[in-house]
């Protein structure tokens, strides 16, 4: 079992769509989450971080972390075409030093 | 624009050859973190430097060895390089390096000929 998992995608929505991107992870020592977006070949840039379970508002974004069923979730409200990109969770231990474990992310097409 | 730069953009080489990807991370950023990218593998963490020591070591191959300088820039060198090392190379950096969040640069894309 991969440490991190994503469902690829394509995940094809229209404007204005509610959109619900998901992650399971497998290390219960994760301690912090975080969803970075990364538009076709650029460098991720970060768009929410967590460090305990339940659900934390940006803006149009929602992040929701569920440590005991190890269940990430990150929600998109009225999609627009700009966010069309790939959507990476990455979990992360602190230890004293930071090594994030990406997952391969989940590419959204957000249709005008 | 995270204030992470890298240096070239793209690189297109040849089989055996080396090269170095230069990396200069966030003012105030005492930490970086060198990634590798390919289609099917996605966000592979390679390693890290702090304030000039390596911290953590990923996936990291033995043809390949990186650096942190003492004004904090970092050079990634790959060497005896093959088709498979194609990839996009890109370096974040954090203020300290425990759970502090990490800026991405715009990367280095790798062509192996």
């Amino acid at each position: 079992q991969k440490e991190v998992e994503q469902d690829p995608g394509p995940l094809s929505v229209p404007e204005g769509a509610i959109v619900s991107l998901n992650c399971t992870y497998s290390n219960s020592a994760f301690q912090y989450f975080m969803w970075y977006r990364q538009y076709s070949r650029k460098g991720p840039e970060l768009l929410m971080y967590t460090y305990s379970s339940g659900n934390k508002e940006d803006g149009r974004f929602t992040a929701q972390v569920d440590k005991s069923s190890k269940y990430i979730s990150l929600f998109i409200r009225d999609s627009q075409p700009s966010d069309s990109a790939t959507y990476l969770c990455a979990p992360g231990v602190d230890s004293g030093y930071s090594t994030l474990t990406f997952g391969k992310g989940t590419m959204l097409l957000v249709s005008p | 624009d995270s204030g992470v730069t890298q240096t070239p953009k793209h690189l297109i080489t040849a089989t055996g050859q080396r090269v170095t990807l230069r990396c200069s991370p966030r003012s105030g950023d005492l930490s970086v973190y060198w990634y590798q990218q390919s289609l099917d593998q996605g966000l592979q963490f390679l390693i890290q430097y702090y304030n000039g020591e390596e911290r953590a070591k990923g996936n990291i191959l033995e043809r390949f060895s990186a650096q942190q300088f003492p004004d904090l820039h970092s050079e990634l060198n790959l060497s005896s390089l093959e088709l498979g090392d194609s990839a996009l190379y890109f370096c974040a950096s954090s203020v300290l390096g425990g759970g502090d969040t990490q800026y991405f640069g715009p990367g280095t894309r790798l062509t192996v000929l």
